[in-house]
């Protein structure tokens, strides 16, 4: 069945650091993408999203690039600040279908 | 972005009593609602999604007349535990979207915390 995953659980990186973090996909169906910051006790809130005919757009702060060929989906963070610690999640879709949701990367920022 | 609203934040129930949990798209019109639920360090799990003036669609494995959604307005879809057990101690999470299409972003409410003791 569907899936997305990430490659690490946990992130921990230094604070001014740029941080990336990682997701495969196994639905090559999927045509647009998500990513989403979860702060601990609330909602996940939207950072940045691409299209399946797109393979990098930026933000502030922020990139997501697409790798339609390996299924492979990643969040680049500029600068990483204290504010950034949350778990990220990617999310993907098929057309009008469900989100699915990966299983989160948790970021913690060493001052 | 357009905000997304949940009552309760937080509700503490004894078992086999009923919870109703609110999610209000509050400017804008959601035509299709979710409900997902977050089981601590896990990623959010769909049940069911709900389309205005029509019965929930939910996910496999989730009992629908447990969990009974009513989404009777473009602005309100509601979420009832029916005889909630501790198992059903969860961070229950809304989310609206404004029509159906493919690329239209979905925004999420602040999540509700359920205790079950």
């Amino acid at each position: 069945g569907e899936s997305v995953g990430l490659h690490l659980p946990t992130l921990s990186v230094q604070e001014g650091d740029n941080s990336i973090i990682n997701c495969a996909y196994s639905n090559s169906a999927s045509d647009y993408f998500i990513w989403y910051k979860q702060e601990s006790g609330k909602g996940p809130q939207f950072i940045i999203d691409i299209r399946s005919n797109m393979d990098k757009r930026q933000g502030q702060r922020v990139t997501v690039l697409l790798n339609k060929t390996v299924k492979h989906l990643s969040l680049q963070i500029a600068a990483t600040q204290p504010g950034d610690s949350a778990v990220y999640f990617c999310a993907e879709r098929s057309g009008a279908q469900k989100l699915v949701f990966g299983q989160g990367t948790r970021l913690t920022i060493n001052p | 972005g357009a905000v997304v609203s949940q009552h309760p934040s937080r509700v503490i129930c004894k078992s086999g009593t009923s919870v109703k949990i609110e999610c209000r798209s509050l400017d804008f019109q959601a035509t299709t609602m979710f409900w997902y639920r977050q089981f601590p360090k896990q990623s959010l799990m769909l049940m069911a999604t709900s389309n205005e003036g029509s019965k929930a669609t939910y996910e496999q494995g989730v009992e629908k007349d447990k969990f009974l959604i009513n989404h009777a307005s473009l602005t309100l879809s509601t979420l009832t535990v029916t005889s909630a057990h501790p198992e059903d101690s969860s961070f229950y999470i809304c989310s609206a979207r404004e029509w159906s299409g493919a690329y239209n972003e979905q925004f999420f409410g602040p999540g509700t915390r359920l205790t079950v003791l």
